[in-house]
């Protein structure tokens, strides 16, 4: 079992639909990334957090420490929105990454 | 401007040879990172260095060499390459030494096929 785990694997929703992305962790960490990979290939860093939930337009990120879950929302979905979702955990100089989650919307 | 640069964007070459790509942030960031994503797109960190002192080292072949010659260049040098290898390699840049408690920019990969 991998240290990181997200779910679902694939995803693919209508233009508008809310979509929620989880992410499990077994390890300690110190902070827990939300990356998005677009279809050429390139990455962005979407979000950081150690704690709580932060916003940045359309995207919600929150994180529960207790149960060492994290969830990332897309409200009013949009066909832009397709990529590749990777949550990553990170501590004690260690990176771990999750396998992704590919979302696909439809116009 | 670009933030974190990488070339060659593409490498096809031969097993047995030697190549290194390179990369450069002009964010004046600290830290600098090689990942490794396979064909399943599962990403790795390779090595981590810190104002040009090599801080992590995962379990990488010896023939995977990082070099830095200033906190804002850090190449990638892959001796007698092999199979495996190919892969789309991420170079990235952080603040501080922080590490993974610290946002990340990436440079838009290296896609290596090794025939």
């Amino acid at each position: 079992k991998n240290e990181v785990e997200q779910s679902p694997q694939n995803l693919t929703a209508q233009e508008g639909e809310f979509i929620t992305i989880n992410c499990s962790y077994s390890v300690g960490i110190s902070a827990l990334h939300w990356l998005q990979q677009h279809p050429g290939g390139g990455i962005v860093s979407l979000f950081m957090l150690s704690s709580g939930k932060k916003k940045h337009g359309r995207l919600i990120a929150t994180i529960n420490i207790q149960e060492k879950h994290s969830s990332l929302h897309i409200t009013a979905s949009h066909p832009r929105d397709s990529a590749v979702y990777i949550c990553a955990v990170g501590g004690a100089q260690k990176l771990v990454f999750g396998q992704g989650t590919r979302l696909t919307i439809n116009p | 401007d670009t933030a974190v640069s990488q070339t060659p964007k593409y490498l096809v070459t031969q097993m047995g040879n030697d190549k290194s790509i390179k990369c450069e942030q002009n964010l004046g960031h600290d830290t600098m990172y090689w990942y490794k994503q396979d064909s399943k797109k599962f990403l790795k960190i390779m090595f981590s260095y810190n104002n040009k002192e090599l801080i992590i080292n995962e379990t990488v072949p010896n023939r995977f060499s990082p070099k830095s010659p200033d906190k804002a260049h850090l190449n990638l040098h892959i001796n007698s390459l092999e199979l495996g290898d190919s892969a789309v390699y991420f170079c990235a840049s952080s603040q501080d030494q922080n590490f993974f408690g610290d946002t990340q920019y990436f440079g838009p990969g290296t896609r290596l096929t090794v025939l």
